[in-house]
């Protein structure tokens, strides 16, 4: 079974800080999908980037970057000048055929004023 | 508004009392599925549907029932509930499979077996 493991359980930095989430992901596929998932306390699953594995730039959604390392099969998340709003869980995750997306453990992300 | 609608959003349970969480979604998705979420587990995929009467297991899906008799509805069937179902549920629906085209999630249900 492919697997995706996010190694920080938990992280906190300041507002306005960048942080960066880390991702490592098993897989024997040559094109697939990588996501983050954002779950603030209200439990909704936010889309907050996905990436394609085929493509060799990296994804961006404002504030939110991706660096991507096929070979070596990473995919961390960077957060830019992060908000209050930021505090929540992020999944990483990857597709796994077209029938499922394998999560990771979660990282509990806490913003400080 | 687009939306992925499960419920009930909270429920407490006795041991073996069958229950449903129903989800719904009005985007016309062809793919469904349902997720449970736990402490340091992340979320693993019960059960999944490509289409109307195609169900198919996901990695954990002992204990769990679906059907698909209509597109829009995926319900979730526990008949004989056990405490280590205790959990957070979460169905999402796709477009096509889970890659392709966004995977959009319900609310979540949370789901406690005394």
């Amino acid at each position: 079974a492919q697997t995706v493991t996010q190694s920080q359980p938990e992280m906190s930095v300041q507002e306005a800080e960048t942080v960066t989430l880390s991702c490592t992901y098993d897989t024997s596929e040559n094109n697939y999908y990588l996501f983050w998932y954002k779950q603030p306390p209200s439990r909704q699953m936010i889309l907050v980037i996905r990436q394609e594995a085929y493509k060799q730039q990296n994804a961006t959604e404002n504030r939110f970057s991706v660096n991507f390392q096929k070979a070596a099969k990473s995919f961390s998340l960077k957060i830019s000048d992060s908000q209050l709003g930021d505090t929540a869980m992020y999944f990483c995750a990857h597709e796994e055929g077209a029938q499922k997306l394998v999560f990771g453990q979660g990282t509990r992300l806490t913003i400080n004023p | 508004e687009a939306q992925v609608t499960q419920n009930p959003r909270y429920l407490i349970t006795v041991t073996g009392k069958k229950l449903t969480v129903t989800c719904s979604q009005n985007m016309n998705h062809e793919y469904m599925s349902w997720y449970r979420q736990d402490p340091g587990l992340g979320l693993r995929q019960i059960y999944y549907s490509m289409n109307v009467e195609v169900t198919d297991k996901g990695d954990v899906p002992e204990g769990y029932k679906v059907s698909r008799k209509e597109k829009r509805n995926f319900p979730l069937i526990l008949e004989s509930p056990s405490p280590n179902q205790t959990s957070l549920y979460f169905c999402a629906s796709s477009i096509t499979g889970s890659g392709s085209g966004e995977l959009f999630f319900g609310e979540g249900s949370r789901l406690t077996v005394l």
